[in-house]
């Protein structure tokens, strides 16, 4: 069964540095989506992607984060200077691109610790 | 953002039996409601879905029902069977948009 894969498991870093996480989608999947798990908290959307450009982002997307779509399977979330508070599992996620096809699919998450 | 709760944090049921999890929302332009399963450090696993213009959708031993006038949904599992052991979140996507909106997680435990 596809799956999302996403790359490295676990990042650690210092506070004020760039990080990229990288993420496979679902080959047939044409959205692409980022959330991110605060330590006990919620699930938080991110931004998503589509047809090469951000399609919504939330409020926590500010000018720190990037999307980029560098070849025709990955997909990367970039963080430019990362602060302690950005510590938290990442999530990427895919979505089909027809009526029907809403569900979006979830990979194991990187887990990025900020010191 | 509370827009999706689920007031349970946690749920115990005996193998074999019946598991219900509740979630509640408050947006009224939600349209499409999903279940995800949880285990620790994976990714949220899609269970089961639900469209706005149902009330019910059926997948195996699990079953989904949402009740738009309470502003409620409910996840069922049965039989419930030790695997399921998990944390359970309800997610929703307002119309036109494609962000889900997560609530906090219910952890289920199923005891032999």
């Amino acid at each position: 069964e596809p799956e999302v894969t996403q790359t490295p498991s676990h990042q650690v870093t210092q506070m004020g540095q760039e990080v990229i996480l990288r993420c496979v989608p679902i080959s047939n999947h044409l959205y692409f989506y980022w959330y991110r798990q605060i330590l006990g908290q919620k699930v938080e959307f991110l931004v998503s992607f589509y047809n090469n450009e951000i399609s919504e982002k939330s409020e926590i997307f500010d000018d720190q984060f990037s999307v980029e779509r560098p070849d025709g399977s990955n997909f990367t979330l970039k963080i430019r200077s990362t602060k302690l508070e950005d510590s938290a599992m990442y999530f990427c996620a895919s979505s089909e691109d027809r009526a029907g096809g809403e569900t979006q699919y979830f990979g194991p998450g990187t887990r990025l610790l900020v010191l | 953002d509370q827009q999706v709760k689920q007031n349970s944090p946690s749920l115990s049921v005996q193998e074999g039996r019946i598991s219900i999890l509740n979630c509640d929302y408050t947006n009224s332009m939600f349209d499409y409601f999903l279940w995800y399963k949880k285990y620790p450090a994976e990714g949220p696993t899609f269970l089961i879905s639900i469209s706005s213009i149902k009330d019910k959708n059926e997948d195996g031993r699990f079953t989904v029902f949402l009740n738009k006038s309470a502003k409620h949904l409910s996840l069922h599992i049965v039989p419930s069977q030790p695997g399921d052991s998990a944390v359970y979140f309800c997610a929703a996507r307002i119309q036109g948009a494609q962000k889900l909106v997560f609530g906090q997680g219910t952890r289920l435990t199923i005891n032999p």
